[in-house]
């Protein structure tokens, strides 16, 4: 089936004890993204990578870090994380830039908790 | 960069009424994409219209896009109670198509 995991699926964590949010998808797709979702604020694109070991930021890249390995996979890294990065996350992943033909395709979500 | 705005931001109707949903946004697109999120979940790609299309349909949906006034429509047609959950217009931008920026979404909500 295609689809796009994240892992974990919940996740509650000290301020400043470093994690990573796995993505994985198997589509073979060249770009993805990671988006935060807050009440009243909608979703707000974190990091995309338009291929192997291209990133680059979105409108809220700070605190954050990721890499594009291998082209299945694009982790989100919190450093350091603080509380006013809990949120709701979610990785998303299309063949092209965009999602300028078929959409994206979005993974399930990590609701993080930073206390 | 957020670019969609969705109106109405809530809406109640009844099991085989229609619905209707509006996107405007501010600068040039290349396409138009609307999602359905349920509560909690991953976003769902609905439909994807480009710039130089007016109406397109998709079972019991149909979108226009209106390029000149910026804005779009989402109809749902005999609504049903799975259909509750939220819709989010995405557009891209036309001179940096590196991401959608989505609205903040329409609550539909279906009742028996």
């Amino acid at each position: 089936e295609a689809q796009v995991t994240q892992n974990p699926r919940y996740l509650i964590t000290v301020t400043g004890k470093k994690l990573t949010v796995t993505c994985s998808q198997n589509m073979n797709h060249e770009y993805m993204s990671w988006y935060r979702q807050d009440p009243g604020l909608g979703l707000r694109q974190i990091y995309y990578s338009m291929n192997v070991e291209v990133t680059d930021k979105g409108d809220v890249p700070e605190g954050y870090k990721v890499s594009r390995k291998e082209k299945r996979n694009f982790p989100l890294i919190l450093e350091s994380p603080s509380p006013n990065q809990t949120s709701l996350y979610f990785c998303a992943s299309s063949l092209s830039v965009g999602g300028a033909n078929y959409g994206y395709t979005f993974g399930s979500g990590t609701r993080l908790t930073v206390v | 960069s957020q670019q969609g705005e969705e109106d109405p931001q809530a809406l109640s109707i009844q099991e085989g009424e229609n619905a209707t949903m509006n996107c405007s946004y501010k600068t040039s697109i290349n396409n138009l994409q609307w999602y359905r999120q349920n509560s909690g979940r991953g976003l769902v790609h609905l439909i994807l219209i480009r710039s130089n299309e007016r109406e397109k349909h998709s079972g019991r949906l149909r979108v226009t896009l209106d390029t000149s006034k910026k804005s779009s429509s989402l109809l749902i047609t005999a609504s049903r109670a799975a259909d509750t959950a939220s819709y989010f217009c995405a557009t891209d931008d036309v001179y940096s198509g590196y991401a959608l920026n989505f609205g903040k979404g329409t609550s539909l909500l279906v009742t028996p």
